[in-house]
Formats: structure tokens, C-alpha cells, sequence
């Protein structure tokens, strides 16, 4: 069945670095969100791109979907504290409206 | 307007008993879904519903689990003989129109516990 991974699982990074997780599917994506969860908390869209390579910004947070739409990427520049939760992501594919999220990035980050 | 609500949030239950959990969506909203997710884990898809269509039901992980909803609005996840694997927190979540396109609003869940 199709599958999502995410890399990495855990991120442990200093206030100020950049993060980078990324999202791989085992099929083709008709198209992809991505959602935070905060500890304790429940997910929280964030976006959401459907176009074949597609770069999508807001504020500090860069989304881009592959060329293939098999895989995705959210990058944050300049980590804050506010960032630490868990990012998944979820895609569809052609025919379906049954979301497969992906197995989440933890970010921690440190002051 | 007000969000998804889930009942109960906390849900305590022995080995073999059934139980409810309830959702209630944003209003309006045709798409409903319901997710599980164990501790520390990604969210697994249960069950959708989308206005009057027949639900997919292809996540369901056993026939001791079951949904409904009712009204195209409230619906209801029911665990049947619960088993400790069943422990998780369940969510709910709803979206405007077709789900395929749309934010998904997720409820605070419900953390089932069988002991």
C-alpha cells in the first residue's frame, strides 16, 4: 500500500539554525499538505501545494513539492523556540480524499 | 465560529468493554475524518465521510471498530470488545467541501486508555 516516510524522525537544533525535513511517498501525490503538532496539542495546517514543483513561502517556512510530486520538503530559516512541535505531512492521491500522513519530524529546539 | 469538539476527552475503559467517542464538526463542513494516533506516532486514517456518500471505510483495523454519522453532521467512532492495542488518541477532523482539496480542522481528540 502506499506508504509516506519522513527524515529525518528527530531534529534537535539550536535557536537561529535552519531545519530542513523532508517527506517521500511510495506513489505519486495528487497533492500534499503539511501540518504542525505541538506537544500535547492536535495538527494545525499549515499548507498546502498541489502544483508539480511548487514553492510556497510564508514568513520564515519554505514548502516545495518534487517534480514528480513523490516528495516534499518544509525548510524553516533561523529556528525559534515558538517551532518545536512535530511536522507531518499528508498527501492524496488521484481518486481518493484518504490522507496518508507521513511519519513526522520532531523539532526541538534549543535557546 | 466554534471548532471541532471531540467527547470525552479522556476515556478510561477495562479490557472487552465497548466505547463511544463522539465528534462534533465545524457546521457546514460535508467532509469528516477520523484518525488514530499511539504515542509518539504519526496519524493513522480510519474512516472518511464525505455528505451523503457511502463512508471509506478502508482503514478501519478490524470489524470491532465502527462509525456513523448521523444528520451529516455529528458522527460517532464505536470500539467494540476494546483490546489494550486500542489505546491512542483518537481524532477527529472536518473540511469545507471535498476533502481531497481542503484544510483539514482537527478536533483536541480523545485519549482512550484500556486497562
Amino acid at each position: 500500500g502506499q506508504q509516506v516516510m519522513q527524515i529525518p524522525q528527530y531534529q534537535h537544533v539550536q535557536e537561529g539554525e535552519d531545519f530542513t525535513t523532508y517527506c517521500n511517498s511510495s506513489t505519486t501525490l495528487s497533492n500534499i499538505q503539511w501540518y504542525k503538532q505541538r506537544p500535547g496539542g492536535h495538527p494545525v495546517f499549515l499548507i498546502q501545494l498541489v502544483k508539480s514543483g511548487e514553492v510556497k513561502k510564508q514568513k520564515r517556512l519554505t514548502f516545495q513539492f518534487g517534480e514528480a510530486k513523490k516528495n516534499s520538503s518544509l525548510h524553516i530559516t533561523a529556528t525559534q523556540t515558538t517551532d518545536v512541535g512535530t511536522y507531518f505531512c499528508a498527501g492524496t492521491t488521484s481518486g481518493t480524499y484518504k490522507y496518508i500522513f507521513g511519519t513526522g519530524t520532531r523539532l526541538k529546539v534549543l535557546a | 465560529g466554534a471548532g471541532v469538539s471531540q467527547s470525552p476527552s479522556n476515556k478510561v475503559t477495562e479490557k472487552g468493554k465497548d466505547v463511544e467517542l463522539r465528534c462534533d464538526p465545524i457546521s457546514g463542513h460535508t467532509a469528516l475524518y477520523w484518525y488514530r494516533q499511539s504515542l509518539g506516532q504519526g496519524l493513522e486514517f480510519l474512516i472518511y465521510f464525505q455528505g451523503n456518500s457511502a463512508p471509506d471505510k478502508s482503514g478501519l483495523p478490524s470489524d470491532r471498530f465502527s462509525a456513523e454519522r448521523t444528520g451529516g453532521s455529528v458522527s460517532t467512532l464505536t470500539i467494540q470488545r476494546t483490546q489494550q492495542e486500542d489505546s491512542a488518541v483518537y481524532l477527529c477532523a472536518s473540511s469545507h467541501n471535498t476533502g481531497s482539496r481542503d484544510t483539514q480542522y482537527f478536533g483536541p481528540g480523545t485519549r482512550l486508555t484500556v486497562l
